[in-house]
């Protein structure tokens, strides 16, 4: 099976600084990665689909890149509201894996 | 308003049985690919299975053997039948749109289960 592996594990950083978080799959996925942040309590929400499509109503602080086994989930301009964490996913076959999450705070 | 809302979750024995519902407003469940994710207490995200709207359904090897995916058309209803529950099955269940080559788009709020004794 494949693997999805995140880094940082978590993160602190201050209001409006730039945050990237990466996400490396162990065999080629195409373009097939999602990225997803959940907030305390609250269901996931689909963030980025496709590697770098943006989600309606996503605002546009957030963006996705790469393909194949490397990629990258950036925020331009870290909010208060952005406090999450935050998964990538691979799909597009039957099996869906998620990485192990990184916890986004503010400093 | 695009809407799931999953019910059945509660407290039962490790051996024992639970079947989750999930109800869907504003799509038709068979018309697609429809997904249940868990989250166990304090850790992170995992697939559990998935039906194709062709009817393919697919599951974790965690979970393959005794768990079934299903749905119910005229009551535009998934389900998640569970069985010789484990105290590792413990976790708050969602269901999700999408799927396969599908992003996962549509989320419930969830259904916990615990299994202890």
């Amino acid at each position: 099976d494949i693997q999805m592996t995140q880094s940082p594990s978590s993160l602190s950083a201050s209001v409006g600084d730039r945050v990237t978080i990466t996400c490396q799959a162990s065999q080629d996925v195409s373009k097939y990665l999602s990225w997803y942040h959940q907030k305390p309590g609250k269901a996931p929400k689909l963030l980025i689909y496709d590697a770098s499509n943006l989600e309606t109503g996503v605002p546009s602080r957030f963006s996705g890149s790469g393909s194949g086994t490397a990629f990258t989930l950036t925020i331009s301009s870290l909010q208060p509201e952005d406090v999450a964490t935050y998964y990538c996913q691979k799909y597009g076959n039957f099996v869906l894996t998620f990485g192990g999450g990184t916890k986004v705070e503010i400093k | 308003e695009v809407q799931l809302v999953e019910s059945g979750g509660g407290l039962v024995h490790p051996g024992g049985s639970l079947r989750l519902s999930c109800v869907a407003s504003g799509i038709i469940v068979n018309s697609n690919y429809m997904t249940w994710v868990r989250q166990a207490p304090g850790k992170g995200l995992e697939w559990v299975s998935t039906i194709y709207s062709g009817g393919s359904t697919y599951y974790a090897d965690s979970v393959r053997g005794r768990i079934t995916i299903s749905r119910h058309d005229s009551k535009n209803t998934l389900y998640l039948q569970m069985s010789r529950l484990r105290t590792e099955d413990t976790a708050v269940y969602y269901c999700a749109r999408g799927g396969g080559v599908y992003r996962l788009d549509v989320w419930g709020q969830g259904t916990t289960v615990t299994v202890s004794s």
